[in-house]
Formats: structure tokens, sequence, C-alpha cells
């Protein structure tokens, strides 16, 4: 069983402040992937991530894969009332089903 | 038009009932998923499906049914309802291309069982 970590799991911040979520595990995964959930929708993906040491930049955010391909980190910078949300990071293993996690919800307040 | 949708968006029953959530989807994909999603939980698996003949539990699949009518169809049923089943239900699709497959979400099910 891949036990991931995510921190924080609950975020509030003022408009323009800048936030890193971090997902965190002991197991090495093939690609992990980042979905944000807005109130009453259901995720949308925003970014997989698959090589040791990948940054991949969406704007004002900022997704890093770890080296070893067992943790991640999302940054935002000068956050936005719009980014207001549950982000998920999900390891994608090679079973094909995808195990989300509680996520870190994130509230951002003009 | 969404390319997956859910019916219906909002439903109250009560324990003991059948309920049946249905989902569509437009995108031609094989894989299918059925999400139950509670505050502070996250999204809990239930049940899949790589393809029509294809079924398999979840993480949560007790209590839950499903049936793969087409590629398109992909319906969760309640055999009888009880109250811990209240929850938001999403379904989900995706291609299964590997290496980090996209998950495509309806727009969920509210489900109150008094």
């Amino acid at each position: 069983t891949q036990l991931l970590e995510q921190s924080p799991q609950f975020l509030s911040i003022q408009e323009g402040e800048n936030l890193t979520v971090y997902c965190n595990s002991s197991s090495v995964f093939s690609s992990l992937q980042w979905y944000r959930q807005e109130p009453g929708e259901g995720p949308v993906l925003l970014v997989t991530v698959v090589t040791g040491g990948e940054v991949k930049k969406l704007k004002r955010l900022t997704f890093q894969f770890g080296d070893a391909r067992k943790d991640s980190s999302l940054h935002i910078t000068a956050a936005q009332p719009g980014d207001t949300g549950l982000y998920l990071c999900v390891p994608y293993n090679q079973g094909g089903k995808l195990i989300f996690g509680q996520g870190t919800e994130l509230s951002v307040k003009p | 038009d969404a390319d997956v949708t859910q019916t219906p968006r909002n439903r109250i029953t009560k324990t003991g009932k059948r309920i049946m959530l249905e989902c569509s989807q437009t995108k031609g994909h094989d894989r299918m998923y059925w999400y139950r999603q509670d505050p502070g939980l996250g999204l809990q698996l239930i049940y899949y499906s790589f393809d029509v003949k294809d079924i398999n539990k979840g993480e949560i699949s007790d209590g839950y049914s499903v049936s793969r009518q087409a590629q398109a169809k992909f319906s969760l049923s309640l055999e009888s309802a009880i109250p811990n089943q209240t929850a938001l239900y999403f379904c989900a699709t995706s291609f299964g291309g590997g290496g980090g497959d996209t998950q495509y979400f309806g727009p969920g099910t509210r489900l109150t069982v008094l």
C-alpha cells in the first residue's frame, strides 16, 4: 500500500501571499498528478509530472517532482481568490487506478 | 455539452430505499470510475471498470453495486441506502494510456439518506 501524506491539510491566506503544498511518500511513483477541485465541482487535472527533478509551471503555479520520485510540491505565487479550492496530489501506479488522499483545502481571502 | 454527465444532481431518500446514480460520457473512454467524497476524507474509489466486461471493486465497495451497460454508461446502485452513505458521488472517465492517465470528472451527485 502506498502511503501518501499531503500537507498542510488546511491553509487560509490573504490575497497576494505565496504558499507551498507538499506531497510526500516512502514509495517511488512512476508519475504524479495534481488536481484542483473548486467548490461544487469535480476535480480537474492541473499537471502530470513524470521525470525525477521535473519542474512544470502553469502561470503562477509551480510543480516539482522530487529527484527520487517520492515527493512533490506545488508552489503558488501571489495567490488570488480564484485559487481557492481543494488541491489533490495523486500518485499513478501501474495498476491504472488513482488513489486520492484528503488533499489541501486552500482559502484565499481578498 | 458536458463530456461526463451525472443524474440526478441531487437526491434525498430514506433509509432502506434502492437508489441508482447514472453516469454517461461522450469522451469515448474505456475506463470509468465511481468515487464518493466526504468532508475531510478526500475521494474514495468505490468501483472501477476498464472496459464493458471488466468490473473491479475499489476501496469501499461494500453496500454498493455497479453496472456497465455500455462503453458510455456506468451506473452505481445502493441496494438499501443507509445514512452513512450520505455523500457527494463523482463519476470519472479516463483513456487508459498509462504513465499518468488523466481522469475527467462529472459534476457530482449530492446524495442525502435520511
